[in-house]
């Protein structure tokens, strides 16, 4: 199947420092997605791109859409202790027939 | 507002059990999704429904049908449950307009298989 390569597999950071994260495509799409998942949660949606090139903040977060479609980074800023979590990439493909594809996600932890 | 909701919260079965994860959504959604979730793995889409009275299989269907049973539900079986399905299985759901990538999950499932 098309791959779906994101990285790093894991951070351990202090409060305060800048985290960023990254997935890469083998091939090319229209929609890049960047969940949270929290502990005994469900994945959280923090982020949507739909266009080639695209920036988005979401608070300290902000996520780019690569200019050739086939990736995408996440950047957190002054992270905190509530940062902590399991982030995922996911692609859309499948047209109308939409099917969601993640990552194996990024295990982000914060020392405070 | 509940969501998505998923029940059983916790399953212990044998290997060659049956048993059905149940999903249902009250946001009017019509689309919606089983993802199965092992450490190291993400997040690997098992079925999926686009809408009421379709389903399609995802990236891991081997071993689990689905039923979309009404707008409202989506289950998830195992015949002859395997160790290998050993996981924490999440149900979604979304909108189903076009451009809309949010996908709204439910709390899981953990299913043990001895």
């Amino acid at each position: 199947g098309q791959q779906l390569n994101q990285s790093p597999q894991s951070m351990f950071i202090q409060e305060g420092e800048d985290v960023s994260m990254n997935c890469t495509s083998s091939s090319i799409f229209n929609t890049w997605l960047w969940y949270k998942q929290e502990p005994g949660e469900g994945p959280v949606l923090l982020i949507a791109l739909y266009k080639a090139g695209e920036l988005t903040s979401n608070g300290r977060l902000t996520a780019q859409f690569g200019i050739t479609r086939k990736d995408s980074f996440l950047n957190i800023s002054a992270s905190i202790p509530s940062d902590v979590g399991i982030y995922f990439c996911g692609r859309v493909s499948g047209g109308s027939n939409y099917k969601l594809t993640f990552g194996k996600g990024t295990l982000l932890t914060v020392n405070p | 507002n509940a969501g998505v909701t998923q029940t059983p919260k916790f399953q212990v079965l044998k290997t060659g059990q049956s048993m059905t994860l149940q999903c249902a959504q009250d946001m009017n959604h019509n689309s919606m999704y089983w993802y199965r979730q092992d450490p190291g793995m993400g997040l690997r889409l098992i079925y999926y429904s686009a809408s009421e009275g379709t389903t399609d299989k995802g990236e891991v269907p081997n071993g689990y049908n689905v039923s979309r049973l009404n707008k409202r539900e989506f289950s998830l079986r195992l015949e002859s449950a395997a160790p290998s399905q050993t996981s924490v299985y999440f149900c979604a759901s979304r909108t189903g307009q076009a451009n809309t990538g949010e996908l709204f999950f439910g709390e899981g499932s953990r299913l043990t298989v001895l």
